[in-house]
């Protein structure tokens, strides 16, 4: 069974502080990873889809990097705003299987 | 932009009684998947489909689940009778391609509560 981890559960930051946090996988039959932001009441939308170790994705003030050799991708919030609030899934593809998710950081940001 | 939409947004039901959650996907995919989230767990596949047919399912898609795509836009998860550990977000998805590097379009969600 896949393991998909992410850490911290949950974080506090204030406005204008950047951020960062972890999704842990495993690294063989590695295909794709999801990045999505679920902001409450809403439809999980897709931030990035990454490929390739090495990668990195960027939209406005997010940023992902990936690296499929020890198994991890980091999401990065640069000066955060409160909109930013959500919780943050990753989902492993490793080919011919659903996309297995982790648990999601749950972000808030103060003002 | 064209986006999943998923009814109802919240449904009460007591134990042993049937619920069809109701999916209407992007209105060229050809992937559709359910998925579910249990309060504080992860959100877990239940099933895909793809041809008018189940293409893989989870072993939590037991004999009480049931799929159908009856009119070529809606997609439909029904319960058969409903146990108390059904509560959960249930989320549509559909996507264009298998390929995992394509992204999924979510609906907003459907929260069963079964009392």
């Amino acid at each position: 069974i896949l393991n998909v981890e992410q850490s911290p559960q949950s974080l506090h930051v204030q406005e204008g502080d950047s951020t960062n946090f972890t999704c842990s996988f495993p690294s063989s039959n590695f295909y794709a990873l999801h990045w999505y932001r679920w902001e409450t009441a809403k439809s999980p939308e897709a931030l990035f889809v990454m490929t390739l170790n090495g990668d990195e994705k960027k939209k406005g003030r997010i940023s992902a990097t990936l690296n499929t050799n020890e198994g991890y991708s980091y999401l990065y919030i640069k000066g955060s705003q409160p909109e930013d609030s959500a919780t943050y899934l990753c989902a492993l593809y490793s080919g011919n299987t659903p996309l297995v998710f982790g648990k999601g950081t749950r972000l808030s940001v103060i003002a | 932009e064209p986006e999943v939409t998923q009814t109802p947004s919240h449904q009460v039901t007591q134990m042993g009684q049937e619920v069809i959650l109701r999916c209407v996907p992007i209105s060229n995919h050809l992937y559709f998947y359910w998925y579910r989230q249990i309060l504080g767990q992860k959100v877990e596949f239940l099933v895909s489909f793809y041809n008018n047919e189940i293409s893989e399912k989870s072993e939590i898609f037991d004999d009480q689940f049931s799929v159908e795509r009856p009119d070529g836009s809606n997609f439909t998860l029904k319960i058969r009778s409903t146990k108390l550990e059904d509560s959960a977000m249930y989320f549509c998805a559909s996507s264009g391609l298998l390929s995992g590097a394509n992204v999924l379009t979510f609906g907003a969600g459907s929260r069963l509560t079964v009392l």
